[in-house]
């Protein structure tokens, strides 16, 4: 089966560190371009990071760049996000989302679960 | 950052109807559009890309048009699997930057 399966969210003190995996099946995970993108307790979209196929193009938004780090291990077929110095705003559910091939517009054709992530003291 | 702008934020609408969703970018992306449905505790799925390519499985009742700026997700006739929340994504650049939604709910 094609799928994507976030983990590793959970609660955590402001000014700790979290790490998320996305594990994909089903399809060439080495040849896509992968990303996070979170949604804050009933609110909207926002785009976290992309990475390409083979982890040398890497983009975060503003506001997680300098405390996020985004990387793949293309042996295992995964994604992660390691998450540094959280902040209450980082409070949402995580999803990663596969690059759709073999389009110049490339959105996101494949989507995880989620996984949230809650910072509180 | 280009920033996207969806209208209206909220609808309502019967079985059957005819629904236009409006994004706005705030500089032209050409047709790097794409329009995503989430139901309440899913995760989005891809409805149309390239502002007007039908994803694959989704049903041709669902239609996008537009270009540079100004950009319409219309759905022909609304079913009650369609009430969700409505987001539209420019990949013209990064940030990748979503509207804010648009919530279709049951007159």
């Amino acid at each position: 089966e094609v799928q994507l399966v976030e983990s590793g969210g959970g609660l955590v003190k402001p000014g700790g560190s979290l790490r998320l995996s996305c594990a994909a099946s089903g399809f060439t995970f080495s040849i896509s371009g992968m990303n996070w993108v979170r949604q804050a307790p009933g609110k909207g979209l926002e785009w976290v990071s992309s990475i390409n196929s083979a982890g040398s193009h890497i983009y975060y938004a503003d506001s997680v760049k300098g405390r996020f780090t985004v990387s793949r291990d293309n042996a295992n077929d995964s994604l992660y996000l390691q998450m540094n110095s959280l902040r209450a705003e980082d409070t949402a559910v995580y999803y990663c989302a596969r690059d759709k091939l073999h389009t110049a517009v490339i959105p996101f054709d494949l989507w995880g679960q989620g996984t949230l992530v809650t910072v509180s003291s | 950052d280009i920033q996207m702008t969806q209208s209206p934020s909220s609808l309502s609408a019967s079985v059957g109807d005819r629904v236009t969703i409006t994004c706005r970018a705030s500089q032209t992306i050409n047709k790097y559009l794409n329009w995503y449905q989430q139901k309440s505790g899913k995760a989005p799925n891809l409805l149309i890309y390239g502002a007007s390519t039908l994803q694959s499985g989704v049903s041709s009742r669902f239609s996008g048009s537009g270009s540079e700026t100004v950009f319409t997700l219309t759905i022909s006739s609304l079913q009650l699997e369609d009430f969700a929340t409505y987001y539209c994504q420019q990949t013209f650049t990064t940030p990748r930057t979503f509207g804010q939604g648009t919530k279709v709910e049951i007159k």
